[in-house]
């Protein structure tokens, strides 16, 4: 069974960073591409970045609005994914969502249960 | 940027009936459009993919039809389940992938 866990949300001041890890389970991590989105209280989906797996360069990619301040990587031996947030904002706060791209695709069949962070002095 | 517009914002509909959802992208997106139901306090689930392709495990009653830039999602027979919010994606052009602002649907 396919299984994303997000870990590593809370509440951070303004200008602080945090580090969101996905642990992965049920399939063989290092194949596939990895997404993170985030949904803001009462608000839609908003994509925030993602990684290809290492067949495609392990490259990344990232919204305007986290580019130069979120960071994505993996860690495929250990089948964990991560968001790297700096300089964080207060309109940064949400839940985070990890998920799975089946093929480099830029859709995604599976999520995580997400990981909430507030960012408030 | 392509922009993702879904209508109408909320849909009410009465168990046992039809529900048609709309979205449309600002330029041609091809056939490349992903649908998502989002339950409340849940995470998105992958209903259609390709348009018009149903993922693994999502029943039958889910179909989803258009291509370019007009697509629609029909669930045939609501069921007490199906009441959520819904989602477009398109992932033709991107970076950015974009979203639609979703469609509530609601017991009528």
């Amino acid at each position: 069974e396919v299984q994303l866990v997000e870990s590593g949300g809370g509440l951070v001041q303004p200008g602080r960073s945090l580090r969101l890890s996905c642990t992965a389970s049920g399939f063989t991590f290092g194949d596939y591409a990895m997404s993170w989105f985030r949904q803001a209280p009462g608000k839609g989906l908003e994509w925030v970045g993602f990684i290809r797996s290492k067949a495609y360069g392990g490259t990344t990619e990232y919204a305007a609005s986290v580019k130069g301040r979120f960071t994505i990587s993996r860690d495929d031996s250990k089948s964990i994914a991560y968001l790297q947030m700096n300089s964080l904002k207060t309109e940064d706060t949400a839940v985070y969502y990890c998920t799975r791209d089946p093929g480099d695709l830029g859709y995604f069949d599976y999520w995580g249960q997400g990981t909430l962070v507030t960012v408030s002095s | 940027e392509i922009v993702m517009t879904q209508s109408p914002a909320t849909l009410s509909v009465s168990p046992g009936e039809r529900a048609t959802l709309s979205c449309r992208a600002s330029q041609s997106v091809s056939s490349n459009l992903a649908w998502y139901q989002q339950k409340p306090g849940q995470a998105p689930r992958l209903l259609i993919y390709g348009a018009s392709i149903r993922a693994t495990g999502i029943p039958a009653r889910f179909s989803g039809s258009g291509s370019g830039t007009e697509f629609t999602l029909t669930i045939s027979i609501l069921q007490s389940e199906d009441f959520a919010v819904y989602y477009c994606q398109q992932y033709n052009n991107w970076p950015p992938l974009t979203f639609g602002g979703g469609t509530k649907v609601e017991i009528k």
